[in-house]
């Protein structure tokens, strides 16, 4: 297993700003995701990290957007850039096990 | 575009009662999972299932995988307040996973 840290936990953010999250994992990965959940809704993959490439993006979400940066094996950041209301989520990271994902506790991010 | 669809959405039940969430698809994916998120928390993993057909039994819980694994089930016995939260089914493709829209159980001392 592994256990992952994300900061902040929470954060009230005004529009048109940007917030970084980070997360961070006791061992070592190959692979990080980032996922995002709206209120009542289920989890929807924003992005696969891998260190040392680019991040790989799923459909409707942009790198502009969306920046994740991978500088280590257990460590991975993700920006939403230019918020606005809509970003307001829960942004959850995720580890690749095997056959399962582990994930941290979220950020729960409420923009006004 | 892989779908996965959970149903019911929402549950309530009294303690004791038995229930089931469904979670089907027209994808076939390597593996079935099932995760519970409390509130302000991460999904935890409950159960994988990788082999059609196959059941899985984890104390009160029962879990199956359909023979084409296109569909499994979540069957819970004798439930109790405990048991409340937000279960989630992910179908693994490659190293993806896609989540259905979850099943809010609650469960009424």
């Amino acid at each position: 297993s592994a256990v992952i840290s994300q900061k902040p936990s929470r954060d009230i953010c005004q529009r048109g700003t940007s917030l970084t999250i980070q997360c961070q994992v006791d061992s070592q990965v190959t692979m990080m995701f980032w996922y995002r959940q709206q209120p009542g809704q289920s989890l929807t993959l924003i992005a696969t990290a891998n260190q040392g490439s680019e991040a790989t993006y799923e459909s409707g979400f942009v790198i502009d957007k969306f920046p994740i940066s991978r500088p280590n094996l257990t460590f991975s950041t993700l920006t939403v850039s230019n918020m606005s209301p809509e970003d307001s989520s829960i942004y959850l990271c995720s580890v690749d096990g095997i056959n399962e994902q582990f994930f941290g506790p979220g950020t729960r991010l409420t923009v006004l | 575009t892989q779908l996965l669809e959970q149903s019911p959405q929402f549950l309530s039940i009294q303690e004791g009662e038995n229930l089931t969430v469904y979670c089907n698809s027209s994808s076939v994916f390597s593996s079935l999972q099932w995760y519970r998120q409390e509130p302000g928390e991460g999904p935890v993993l409950l159960v994988t299932v990788v082999t059609g057909g196959e059941v899985k039994k984890l104390k009160r819980l029962t879990f199956q995988f359909g023979d084409a694994r296109k569909d499994s089930s979540l069957h819970i016995t004798a439930a109790q307040p405990g048991d409340t939260g937000l279960y989630l089914c992910a179908g693994g493709s490659n190293y993806k996973l896609t989540f259905g829209k979850g099943t809010l159980l609650t469960v009424n001392p």
